[in-house]
Formats: structure tokens, sequence, C-alpha cells
């Protein structure tokens, strides 16, 4: 069955430094793949896809992840975070027909301290 | 571009009573349009799929008669709590995919509804 692991719950990170999420998937096929993020209280806003193609993806906001086949990753990797920064993020695999329905992971709290 | 509403924000609804949660993608035709559930602290679970003119398609698990799920018009889909109950409280987001937005989904803000 697809899922997808998300191993840390809960991550803080210095205002400046750099910050990558994990993310593990399992998925019989080649997988769609975002990152989504999302504010107290808010909906979800997508940060980056991958669909196919170049394994490194840019997303807005500065993100940027790296799909690894031979690890099942995709990790998601900021150089330099800023205190707005701080959300949940969510990390997500599509499945089905063209990807349609999505499987979410737990999701990691992202605080940033200055 | 690419903008999706939910109204309400938020509802309080007395048990037993039913709630209706609209969800509309302002910009672009929703040809499918989703609805996931998120407890507090945990992540999105999807209830229902929806195709715009077809009867949505359901989770595991998910109760067809007590989430009414309605996707009228490509702009349009609502979901309809029934009877409803305090377990039913939770925050309720729908998504929406339209055809020439590739295969992502933009999220609504979400409704929190409260059973009381």
């Amino acid at each position: 069955a697809q899922s997808v692991t998300q191993p840390d719950i809960h991550i803080t990170v210095s205002e400046g430094a750099s910050l990558e999420l994990r993310c593990n998937y399992s998925y019989g096929a080649t997988p769609y793949l975002f990152w989504y993020v999302q504010s107290p209280g808010q909906g979800l806003q997508l940060l980056l896809k991958y669909f196919s193609g170049d394994t490194l993806v840019q997303g807005i906001k500065g993100f940027e992840a790296e799909f690894k086949r031979s690890q099942s990753s995709f990790n998601l990797r900021k150089p330099s975070v800023h205190w707005s920064d701080a959300a949940e993020y969510f990390c997500a695999v599509g499945a089905g027909q063209a990807g349609t329905a999505l499987i979410f992971g737990k999701g990691t709290t992202l605080s940033v301290s200055s | 571009g690419a903008v999706v509403s939910q109204h309400p924000s938020r509802v309080i609804c007395k048990s037993g009573t039913s709630v209706k949660i609209e969800c509309r993608s302002l910009d672009f035709q929703a040809t499918t349009m989703f609805w996931y559930r998120q407890f507090p602290k945990q992540s999105l679970m999807l209830m229902a799929t929806s195709n715009e003119g077809s009867k949505a398609t359901y989770e595991q698990g998910v109760e067809k008669d007590k989430f009414l799920i309605n996707h009228a018009s490509l702009t349009l889909s609502t979901l309809t709590v029934t009877s409803a109950h305090p377990e039913d409280s939770s925050f309720y987001i729908c998504s929406a995919r339209g055809g020439d937005r590739g295969s992502s989904q933009y999220f609504g803000p979400g409704t929190r509804l409260t059973v009381t």
C-alpha cells in the first residue's frame, strides 16, 4: 500500500540556518510527489512538486526538493530559513490515475528560533 | 491564480442538525474536487473524490449518507454533514484540480466545524 513517512515530528532551526525536512514514500510505480505548507488554521499551499524529469525541483519561497528513487526519498531543503517559514509541512504522494488522490505524511512542525 | 475558497471558515452547530460547506474554484474550472478531514495535530485524510456531474467516490470508512457531496458545477462542490454529532467536529479542507493545471491540487483555507 502507498504510504508517506515524515520521520521528524518537530524541528527547530535558527533563523538563517539551513533546513532539511525528510520524506520517505512507499509506492509501486513512479510517484507524483508534493510538498505543502500549512500555517495555523489555514489550508495548504503547494511548495513544489515532482512528476518526472530533473530530480532536483525548485519551488516557491526558496525551497527545493530532491527525488532519490534509490532511497525512496523526497527531502525538502532551504539554504536559509526565515522566521516566516515556521509552519507545518506535509509531504504527499499522488496515487491513482494521473496522480490525483493524495496520501499525506503526518507532517513536520517547523519552529524558527531567533 | 489557482485560488480555492471555502465558506464558511468557521461554523458551530448543534448536535443533530446539518451543516453545508461550500468549496469554490475561483479562477479555474475544477474537473475534480476532493474533501479532506484533518484532526488536530494530524495529517489530512481523504474523505471523498468528486467529479463534476457524477457521484462522489468515498474512501473506505467514510459514511456517504452522513457526508453528502455534490459537485454541481465546474467551480462548486458542497459537503453536507447530516445529523452532526460532536465527533464530527473537525477541520474540513477541500481541494480542486483542473485539467489545465496538471495534476496539482489546490487547497481551500479550510472550515472549522464544531458540533455542540
